[in-house]
């Protein structure tokens, strides 16, 4: 009930192309879903958000895909850059989980130049 | 600093050991979390505390593990009699607000711990 999937384990795009990491839930209780970049030696940092409310968010290349119905989440990166080479994870919390936020194990994508 | 920080950024331990990790929280901020992340694999939440009040502490893996805030600023995360299982980077958070505090979070580095 409290766990969160994500897929793939590791993602190799080449650069311009579209990296597309996705994340399936349990808990119906969840309303905010966080997807968070953490580079090699670094904490993670929040990249983008949504709340069940809506399907879709979208923040520069980021864009998050949200399916209520199927408890499935997704970010897709547009125009992939180098940079982007990181580890993401999709993330999962709701206020009766109280302060927990649960993550995916995360997904290592690397940018071909 | 702005941010989060944490020492020491590395640390081995010998097993048996006990060892305390320090987190500094970017200033004013009244919420503090701890994680735990092992190696690749997502942070796994251990603790949160409200100023200096430990609301949440279901994630703590064994009585071996004890955190504290005592003025509500700087905390310390203490594992006693470390065991391998313990390896792991331990990451700490805060944040400004305390309604939805996890959705403001801000990571510190880690600090990197070796039990041997």
């Amino acid at each position: 009930q409290q766990q969160v999937k994500q897929s793939p384990q590791s993602l190799i795009v080449q650069k311009g192309g579209i990296s597309i990491i996705n994340c399936a839930y349990e808990n119906t209780a969840f309303d905010y879903f966080p997807w968070y970049q953490q580079f090699p030696g670094k904490g993670p940092a929040l990249l983008i958000a949504i709340r069940p409310d809506v399907s879709e968010k979208k923040e520069g290349r980021f864009t998050i895909s949200f399916n209520k119905s199927a408890k499935q989440f997704s970010l897709h990166i547009m125009d992939s850059q180098p940079g982007d080479s990181a580890t993401y994870f999709c993330a999962a919390s709701g206020m009766t989980g109280g302060f927990k936020t649960i993550f995916g194990a995360g997904t290592r994508l690397f940018v071909k130049a | 600093g702005a941010g989060v920080s944490q020492s020491p950024r590395y640390k081995v331990a010998k097993r048996g050991q006990d060892v305390a990790l320090r987190c500094d929280p970017i200033s004013g901020h009244v919420s503090l979390f701890w994680y735990q992340q092992a190696l690749g694999q997502g942070p796994e939440f251990l603790t949160y505390f409200q100023n200096e009040a430990q609301l949440d502490k279901s994630g703590l893996p064994s009585d071996r593990f004890f955190a504290e805030r005592p003025e509500g600023s700087v905390s310390t995360l203490k594992i006693q009699r470390t065991q391998q299982e313990d390896s792991a980077v331990y990451l700490c958070a805060s944040s400004l607000v305390v309604d939805r505090p996890q959705e403001t979070q801000y990571f510190g580095p880690g600090t990197r711990l070796l039990v041997l």
